[in-house]
């Protein structure tokens, strides 16, 4: 089955550790996001990318870096830079900029 | 950056009953995209609806784009409707999605 796979679904770090979070899509999409969730609000873009090689900060991209070498992959590192990095973070793909979102089921991210 | 309201906040619904929530902009879009985000987390994609209707079960959608509005509508809810509905836009020639803070409907049985 197509989809986007997020791993893992529980991650636990230091303060002052950097941790990566795997994104992986087999839907053959263009455009990929990574998103942020805190408690009781709406989704922010930390970062999206339209193609390989090439990807634009959104609007809280402070603390967080991507890299985006192949099509079907985008991780998201969040650096120790990152001031509050405790959240649930959720990718996505569309087939192009613009296009209908599909998420993936999250990682949540506890850092203490 | 467009701000995005949602209404109400909260909503509480008996199984079987029908209900309205609201998505209001504040500026043009042509990109509008309504959310389901289960109990878990999980966010499944419901319409893709920059204008116009759209119907998809016991859901539908409106999208009155020169008001700045749309509309999502859930017909005979269920316990399984539970969860937190989004709406997200986009302004004309950008690239990004702006969501509402969210509706939290429950459905009780």
């Amino acid at each position: 089955d197509g989809g986007i796979t997020q791993s893992p679904k529980y991650l636990f770090r230091k303060e002052g550790q950097n941790v990566t979070l795997s994104c992986e899509q087999n839907l053959n999409h263009d455009a990929m996001y990574w998103y942020r969730q805190d408690p009781g609000q709406g989704l922010r873009l930390i970062y999206y990318s339209q193609i390989v090689n090439d990807f634009q900060k959104g609007d809280i991209a402070e603390g967080y870096s991507v890299s985006r070498e192949k099509k079907e992959s985008f991780p998201l590192t969040v650096t120790s830079a990152q001031k509050n990095p405790t959240a649930f973070y959720l990718c996505a793909s569309s087939p192009r900029v613009r296009d209908s979102l599909h998420f993936g089921n999250g990682t949540r991210l506890t850092v203490t | 950056g467009i701000q995005v309201e949602q209404s109400p906040p909260d909503l509480i619904l008996q199984e079987g009953a029908n209900s309205t929530l609201r998505c209001n902009f504040s500026d043009s879009v042509n990109n509008l995209q309504w959310f389901h985000q289960n109990p878990w987390g999980q966010l499944i994609n419901l319409f893709y609806i920059p204008s116009g209707t759209k119907q998809n079960g016991r859901l539908s959608a409106t999208t009155v784009a020169t008001e700045r509005y749309s509309l999502l509508y859930i017909s005979s809810s269920q316990t399984t409707d539970s969860g937190v509905y989004f709406c997200a836009v986009a302004r004309n020639n950008d690239y990004k999605l702006s969501f509402g803070a969210g509706t939290t409907v429950t459905v009780r049985a």
